[in-house]
């Protein structure tokens, strides 16, 4: 069984609808991160979280919004999807108290807002 | 603040040859490095890393130096094959957003046999 799974793994939605991925692990790794992947881009940060109680904005977090309801569960949220947020989206875990900070991702969700 | 940039793609080349993919980057203090592949239609998967100046990281054949005085950790692989065809992504560990992943627009290669 894969060790980080998203949910859907293909989304096809309207302009203004709410949306939501998740993301969970079984690493049980304490750092989650959200990143976009756009054509030509590279992945870009949308928000990261060290803990449940600890959750910072990235690069990007401009329309997002997410919960980290648990050690193993980082959700991200389209309050109001518009076409420009059309991308694949991953998330990713690491292990900082392992000395290392290797990041190990999901499948990806690919996401498009019609 | 920190970046990663590496050459564009796509580039193609035919089975067996040499590879390289350059990757420069600019950071404060001494991030770890590393390059991610993707295959076709799946996730990124890390090909290597290297955590220190003149480290070398290595696997599956292909390898990378992290070169501080040049600020490279170019990656390189003697033999190609069909299969190492994918996008290749360069990243350093960006100290001020949590360890997150600092990445390279990425470089499409194509095998051809």
């Amino acid at each position: 069984d894969a060790d980080v799974t998203q949910t859907p793994r293909n989304r096809i939605t309207k302009t203004g609808k709410r949306i939501m991925l998740e993301c969970s692990q079984t690493k049980g790794h304490d750092r989650m991160y959200w990143y976009r992947q756009d054509p030509g881009l590279g992945l870009r940060l949308i928000y990261y979280s060290f803990d449940v109680k600890d959750i910072n904005k990235g690069e990007i977090s401009d329309g997002y919004s997410v919960s980290r309801q648990a050690q193993a569960k980082f959700s991200l949220s389209l309050e109001s999807a518009i076409p420009n947020q059309t991308a694949l989206y991953f998330c990713a875990t690491s292990d900082f108290t392992q000395s290392t900070d290797t990041q190990y991702f999901g499948p990806g969700t690919r996401l498009t807002v019609l | 603040g920190n970046s990663v940039t590496q050459m564009e793609g796509p580039v193609t080349l035919s089975e067996e040859a040499f590879l390289t993919i350059n990757c420069t980057y600019t950071a404060t203090g001494y991030p770890s490095l590393f390059w991610y592949v993707q295959y076709p239609g799946e996730g990124l998967q890390l090909l290597l890393k290297a955590t220190k100046a003149d480290d070398k990281g290595s696997n599956k054949g292909f390898e990378a130096t992290y070169r501080k005085e040049t600020t490279s950790f170019h990656l390189e692989k003697g033999s190609v094959q069909v299969s190492d065809s994918a996008v290749y992504f360069c990243a350093l560990s960006d100290t001020d957003s949590g360890y997150a992943l600092n990445f390279g627009k990425g470089t499409s290669l194509l095998v051809t046999p």
